[in-house]
Order: C-alpha cells, then sequence, then structure tokens
C-alpha cells in the first residue's frame, strides 16, 4: 500500500495568513495526487487534482505542487470559510493522507 | 444539478450485512464510473472501491474485497454497495462519489468531483 503522510496535523491559523501544508507519498506517485476540502460535517470537495490543477470555481487562493513523493498545498490568504480539514489522495490506489485541520488561533 | 443521495445505513449487529444505495440525478449515469469512500467517526477517509460504467470493472481496495459488493443500475441510476460480515470496525459514514475523467498533458486523469452527503453505518449489538 501506498501511505500518504501528512503534515502538520492540525496548524493555529488566522485570516489573511499563507498556510502551507504537505503529503509525503511512500513511493513515487508522479503527479497523482488530488486535495480535498472537508467541512465539518460535510463531504469533502475537490479542490486541486493532478498536484496541481485547480478544480472548476475554486478560487485561486488554493494551489498545489510537487511531484514524485512529496506535494505540497497552499492557501495565499487564508478567509473564515477556509476553516476545515484538508486531505490529500494519491490516485494511483487511492490512499488519503490523515488530514490537517486548520483552526482559528 | 448533480445529486447523489445515499440510504440504506443505520444500525446493525455485527456478523449481519447490509446493503447501501445511492441514487444519482442531474447527469448522464451511466457515462460515469462511481466509487464509494467511508469516514469512521473521527477519522480519515478510506478508498473502498469502484465500478466502471458499465460493470465490467470493479476495483477494491484489498482490505475490504472480500467483505463488499459494489454493483450498479443504470437503468435506475443507483450504485450500490452490499457489506457483508460487518464488524464494529466498519462503522463509518459511507459516500458515494462520482469519478470524472480529463486529458492532462495528453493522458487521462480520474478524479472524484462529486461526492453525496453520506449515509451512516454503527456496528453495534
Amino acid at each position: 500500500d501506498i501511505v500518504m503522510t501528512q503534515s502538520p496535523t492540525s496548524m493555529s491559523i488566522s485570516v489573511g495568513d499563507r498556510v502551507t501544508m504537505n503529503c509525503k507519498a511512500s513511493q513515487n506517485v508522479g503527479s497523482n495526487v488530488d486535495w480535498y476540502q472537508q467541512k465539518t460535517g460535510q463531504s469533502p470537495k475537490l479542490l486541486i487534482y493532478k498536484a496541481s490543477n485547480r478544480y472548476t470555481g475554486v478560487p485561486d487562493r488554493f494551489t498545489g505542487s510537487g511531484s514524485g513523493t512529496d506535494f505540497t498545498f497552499t492557501i495565499s490568504n487564508m478567509q473564515a470559510e477556509d476553516l476545515a480539514v484538508y486531505y490529500c489522495m494519491q490516485s494511483n490506489s487511492y490512499t488519503f493522507g490523515a488530514g490537517t485541520k486548520l483552526e482559528l488561533k | 444539478e448533480v445529486k447523489l443521495v445515499e440510504s440504506g445505513g443505520g444500525l446493525v449487529q455485527p456478523g449481519r450485512s447490509l446493503k447501501l444505495s445511492c441514487a444519482a440525478s442531474g447527469f448522464s449515469f451511466n457515462d460515469y464510473w462511481m466509487g464509494w469512500v467511508r469516514q469512521a467517526p473521527g477519522k480519515g477517509l478510506e478508498w473502498i472501491g469502484e465500478i466502471n460504467q458499465d460493470s465490467s470493472t470493479i476495483n477494491y481496495t484489498p482490505s475490504l474485497k472480500d467483505k463488499f459488493t459494489i454493483s450498479r443500475d443504470n437503468a435506475q441510476n443507483t450504485l450500490y454497495l452490499q457489506m457483508s460480515k460487518l464488524g464494529s470496525e466498519d462503522t463509518a459514514i459511507y459516500y458515494c462519489a462520482r469519478e470524472v475523467t480529463t486529458v492532462v498533458g495528453y493522458n487521462p486523469y480520474w478524479y472524484f468531483d462529486f461526492w453525496g452527503p453520506g449515509t451512516m453505518v454503527t456496528v453495534s449489538s
């Protein structure tokens, strides 16, 4: 199984902050990583596919990068509505990271 | 409007079986791969499996392959998840999701673009 290790587990942030989180794959997954946002009580929503492609309608403050085993997800200007848990997922064999929870400072 | 609505969840005793449904509307169901993902309470996401348009290809995560069966009825626009030998570890919210194919750099790529709200399954005596 390909293990996706996400870090950090949680972050305390303020509105307007630049937020960066990471995902490390246990083996080379190419660019086959997606990023999902899950707000409390809701189902996940796709933000980024294939490492760096923003899904339709996703604000440009959300960006993804990386390839191989190391991937980064960034929110350039944190908004209150961005409070959520963010998951990476490798799409070679579909395993998710454990998530990064964003909380207000 | 794309809609996926799961149903069939509830309280079930250990060792029993349960069949979940996912009713699709607002898109041409028989044109898409579909998948199931679950989330234990307070935990992360776990991919269960996927099925292609004509049910000729069904893939499962290895640990669940002998317990869960995915199927679909294109005439009814419905996806199913048959679960057997349920244990407490199967307590979770079960989501169905639509898979979309796109082309990135001349190569096809699949991703889950739309998810249902989920149905809760609780395995307990």
